[in-house]
């Protein structure tokens, strides 16, 4: 399975945009990018998923490079309920998880 | 609404005792995953199911096994639990669709103790 990675930890205040990046160099033509997040005490949760070309949903938008070895998670207005942990992850039929980065929301 | 649930939530266990952790879906998917997560670090897989009695190991399989005898459930089984295995584990769904084009849902996790 291809690696991802995400630096540990990043910082935001409250409804500032929030760009969490993420570097895949060895990803291959079938990966979907992947993202989820974790909030203290839960489950992972879905985020956003991708192939090739930018994706918007109602949680966040997903910036996949062109040559796909990288892409950004973008939050438009972070709120302190986005405080969580973001994983990065290359999907082909399953989910390796793996260590993600830690996203501090400031009022 | 549809939905996954594992059982229980916490649970204290003795060294050398058989645990079984339960995970049902009511989504009818066909894939399903367990995973542990430790202190500080992200999940890690354990085992998974594409379907009825199909099973894979997956990273940190050792010590587990699973058992898949219909589409809802896919229960966890410490054959011989051991203090390294206390963790938090975590059971997941998704559809088979086109190989990763789809979403996983997550149950709430059971906070495993061996003693």
């Amino acid at each position: 399975d291809a690696k991802t990675t995400q630096p540990n930890s990043m910082e935001s205040n409250e409804e500032e945009p929030v760009h969490l990046p993420c570097n895949h160099s060895t990803i291959s033509g079938t990966d979907y990018i992947h993202w989820y997040r974790q909030l203290p005490s839960q489950g992972p949760e879905y985020v956003i998923h991708g192939l090739t070309s930018n994706v918007n949903n109602r949680m966040a938008s997903l910036a996949i490079a062109e040559d796909r070895k990288s892409s950004t998670l973008i939050l438009h207005r972070a709120t302190l309920r986005d405080a969580a942990v973001y994983y990065c992850i290359l999907c082909t039929d399953k989910l390796i998880f793996g260590t993600g980065t830690r996203l501090q929301v400031f009022p | 609404d549809a939905e996954i649930t594992q059982s229980p939530r916490h649970k204290i266990t003795e060294t050398g005792r058989q645990v079984t952790l339960a995970c049902h879906q009511t989504w009818n998917h066909n894939n399903m995953f367990w995973y542990r997560q430790d202190l500080g670090h992200g999940l890690r897989l354990i085992h998974y199911s594409y379907g009825v009695q199909d099973t894979n190991k997956g990273e940190v399989s050792d010590g587990y096994s699973v058992s898949r005898s219909n589409t809802e459930d896919l229960p966890l089984t410490l054959e011989s639990a051991a203090s390294s295995q206390t963790s938090v584990y975590f059971c997941a769904s998704s559809e088979s669709v086109p190989e990763g084009n789809t979403e996983a849902f997550f149950g709430q996790g059971t906070r495993l103790t061996v003693v």
